[in-house]
Formats: structure tokens, sequence, C-alpha cells
């Protein structure tokens, strides 16, 4: 399977400054990238689905101006928490799939980002 | 819309002790079925899956699952468990029906504790 990395693995920001998380396909070049989110004791929340070279596709009840996704390369998606808040608190995780195998994902570590 | 039930949020069991974990999900339409183990401080990874074939499918860890279309459930099963699978399970369904079929819904995990 894929190999992906995030970065950072845990931050700490202000409420109202931006925070933006790194996923990346370390040895495969990925189709397709997936953001989830995960909030305590639940289970993990499809925020967007992203190309690259073209627009994320967000799930309903994702703001996609305060989820700013960029998939700049067939290894590379960020996701930038904009002017983020408290209930922005929770942990982001990224996935890949791979052309020839779509129906199979591979996640990242993730991310736990807390909000002051 | 398609949503997938795990009923035991914990599973505490003794070393070597036969494990069942259970999966259901809404729809009988057509699916692929899905288990992820999360270890701790780790990000999810794959343990099997269930496409098409056998409903029956096995992990290279002794895990096994059988895909119940009448029951709509992907119970996840063991005979005898050790103290390293003390884990986060995940189960997790895309619907092949829907516009995006690599959509993965996620149950809210089973935490399986193994004691010795």
């Amino acid at each position: 399977g894929a190999v992906v990395s995030q970065h950072p693995s845990r931050v700490i920001c202000k409420s109202g400054t931006s925070v933006k998380i790194e996923c990346r396909s370390l040895d495969f070049q990925a189709t397709t990238m997936f953001w989830y989110r995960q909030f305590p004791k639940q289970s993990l929340m499809l925020m967007a689905t992203s190309n690259e070279g073209s627009k994320a596709t967000y799930e309903q009840g994702v703001e996609k101006d305060k989820f700013l996704i960029n998939h700049a390369s067939l290894t590379l998606s960020t996701l930038t928490v904009t002017s983020a808040h408290p209930e922005d608190s929770s942990f982001y995780i990224c996935s890949v799939s791979l052309a020839g195998s779509e129906e199979t994902q591979y996640f990242g570590p993730g991310t736990r980002l807390l909000v002051l | 819309a398609q949503s997938v039930t795990q009923l035991d949020s914990q599973v505490p069991v003794f070393e070597e002790a036969p494990v069942e974990l259970r999966c259901n999900y809404s729809s009988s339409v057509s699916v692929y079925l899905f288990w992820y183990v999360q270890y701790p401080n780790q990000g999810l990874q794959l343990l099997l899956k269930y496409l098409s074939g056998s409903t029956l499918v096995k992990s290279i860890n002794g895990f096994e699952a059988e895909f119940n279309k009448s029951q709509t459930s992907f119970h996840l099963r063991k005979p005898s468990v050790h103290i390293s699978d003390t884990a986060e399970y995940f189960c997790a369904v895309s619907d092949l029906t829907s516009y995006n079929t690599d959509k993965l819904i996620f149950g809210t995990g089973t935490r399986l504790q193994v004691f010795p």
C-alpha cells in the first residue's frame, strides 16, 4: 500500500489565525486525496475529495471558504483552516487512493489541531 | 444515505480468547466493505476488504470478516486474540450507487482491549 505522511502532527494556534496541514503520498502518485475530520469518540467524517489540478469537491455542510484545499501535485495536498476557531479543534486525517485501485484508501497519521 | 453501525464501542477480552466485532450497514445495494485498524498514536491501516467474489475475506494477521448481504453485515472475527491486537477498529462502506463511489462512510469504531 501507499505510505502517507502528514505535517504537522500536532498544532496549537490562537483563534483567528490560519493553519496549513500538508498531506504527502511518499511512494505513489495519488489519483485522489481525501480529507477527513474526526471528533473525539466519533467516526471519521469526509470533508472533501481532492483531485490533482482540479477544484476539490466538498461534502454538504463543509465551508469551502473556511477549509481551503490545494492539490498542487500528485503527491501533495494541503488543507488550510482559515480564521480558525475553538470549534475547529479536531483530528484532521488525509487519505489517498491510487490509480487502478481507487476503492482502497491509504491514510495518513493525522494532525491534531487545537485552537485556543 | 448509507450509514454504518458498530454497536459495540468497547470490547474487552482476554488474550487467546475469540472475538467478534460487529458491523452493520444500512443498505443492501452494491457496496464495498472495509475494516480499518488504528493502533495507538498511528493512522488508520487497511485490515481487510470485500469487493466481490468470496464472501469470506481474511487478513494476514488472523482476522476474517464475512459479507452477509441478507443481514447487511460485515462482522470481524478472530479465533484467538493477542495483546498486540489492542486497537480501535473501524468498519467502512463505499456505496457504488452514489455519485462518489470512492467515498467511505465510517462507523464510530470499536475499541478492542486485550488483557493478559
